[in-house]
């Protein structure tokens, strides 16, 4: 069975700071990765969806990065606002369609 | 389109009582999925339907928890009778079908609270 880790759980940084949040998956085979943003109470955004052929994708001052043959993915947010302060989950999911998602890191931006 | 629509947002039980969760999927979805959320767990896929169908319900928790996708613009997740661990954040998701877009929608979730 799948299983998809987050590192760190939590993170606290400055505003203005870049950050890098990781994700790394034990099976390789998958078809697609995901970064979700959930609020306090709230529901899941998508953020970035990288396909399994592509190697990033970004939208603003987000970037995600995806390295299948290792089973890892990074989301890099640059110039970090107290706004960006969430949970942030990856999900990958297989060719049948499945989603799996890591426990997500909590983030906190430091006015 | 909306997005994902479910109802009730929130929902506080007795135990042993039948709670129906509701979710209307966005329109074209040809996928389904119910998740819960706990602070221990972290999202658990319950179910999920490809154009109607349950394709995979081996997260469900126990013969209580029971789901349904009677056409393709509604779906309900019951439990009966409920219990206090069953208390979570429910969530529904939809996406298209591989090949084309598997980008993951979701709901904005029901907080079930059994007392």
């Amino acid at each position: 069975k799948q299983e998809v880790t987050q590192i760190p759980a939590a993170l606290s940084v400055p505003e203005g700071e870049n950050l890098v949040l990781n994700c790394s998956f034990t099976d390789s085979a998958i078809y697609n990765l995901q970064w979700f943003r959930q609020d306090p109470g709230k529901g899941l955004t998508s953020l970035l969806l990288i396909q399994s052929s592509q190697r990033e994708q970004t939208s603003g001052r987000l970037n995600a990065s995806l390295d299948k043959s290792s089973g890892r993915s990074t989301l890099y947010i640059a110039a970090s606002q107290p706004g960006d302060s969430a949970t942030y989950l990856c999900a990958v999911s297989n060719a049948g369609n499945q989603f799996y998602f890591g426990t997500g890191t909590s983030l906190t931006v430091i006015p | 389109d909306a997005g994902v629509i479910q109802s009730p947002r929130h929902e506080v039980t007795e135990m042993g009582q039948e709670v129906t969760l509701r979710c209307k999927p966005i329109s074209g979805h040809d996928y389904l999925f119910w998740y819960r959320q706990t602070m221990m767990r972290g999202l658990e896929l319950l179910i999920y339907f490809n154009n109607n169908v349950p394709i995979d319900d081996s997260g469900m928790p126990e013969d209580r928890f029971s789901a349904k996708m009677p056409n393709a613009s509604f779906s309900t997740l019951k439990i009966q009778p409920s219990e206090p661990r069953d208390s979570a954040v429910y969530f529904c998701a939809s996406s298209l079908r591989p090949g084309v877009n598997t980008e993951a929608f979701f709901g904005q979730g029901t907080r079930l609270t059994v007392v």
